[in-house]
């Protein structure tokens, strides 16, 4: 089957740095994706590794590694609007979208 | 501004009652797709949109149905819903649907209550 596995929820201090992790099992795989969804709003793109290693981007970060199954959003200097659910999906073999169930991080000053 | 916007933002309805839910892209994206996100949930992929041709259907009720008049605009025509349905549904488009690094960006979603 399918899964994709991520934790509820976390919580970080304002300043701080940040990990989410996620695993994945699919059929095929085209990708995978992260997105940020602040409460009440859309989802938002923030990334895409196809390749294993680490990309970065800003104050955000996003690392693969196709062999383990394996992605993780690395969030740095974080502020309180970072405050969100973070998503993870991975394309399969068909090109759809399988989705995490987020894990939303809590920035407390 | 996504690009991408839903109205209504919030819809209360009896299980009787028979409403639409519409989405807009101002993207020139090819594929639009209808998302169910329930609480602690992952996001259901509901339909999918090609060039206006319906390419998916995830075994979705016969109370949601799909209309895609042309690439820009889709709507939802919800009638007899169950309190089960209540959640939030996300309308999303794509410039190139099979693409392996395709992004789908999001409209704000419909908050739909189910009574």
């Amino acid at each position: 089957g399918q899964n994709i596995d991520q934790p509820t929820e976390m919580t970080a201090t304002e300043g701080a740095i940040v990990q989410i992790n996620c695993t994945y099992q699919t059929s095929g795989f085209n990708g995978l994706f992260w997105y940020q969804q602040p409460a009440g709003e859309a989802p938002t793109f923030l990334s895409y590794n196809v390749l294993d290693g680490l990309e970065e981007k800003g104050r955000f970060s996003s690392f693969l590694s196709r062999s383990k199954g394996y992605s993780y959003l690395l969030l740095k200097e974080l502020q309180m609007k970072d405050s969100a659910s973070y998503l993870c999906a991975t394309m399969d073999s068909n090109y759809q979208l399988i989705w995490g169930a987020g894990t939303k991080l809590i920035i407390k000053p | 501004e996504t690009g991408v916007t839903q109205t209504p933002r919030h819809l209360v309805m009896g299980m009787t009652n028979k409403k639409s839910l519409k989405c807009e892209q101002h993207l020139g994206h090819n594929a639009m797709y209808w998302y169910k996100q329930s609480a602690k949930k992952p996001l259901e992929l509901m339909f999918v949109y090609s060039l206006e041709e319906r390419v998916e259907n995830n075994s979705v009720p016969s109370r949601f149905s799909p209309e895609c008049p042309n690439s820009s605009h889709l709507f939802l025509h919800l009638h007899t819903l169950q309190p089960e349905d209540s959640a939030l549904y996300l309308c999303a488009s794509s410039l190139a649907p099979g693409q392996p690094t395709d992004t789908q960006y999001f409209g704000p979603g419909t908050r739909l209550t189910v009574l």
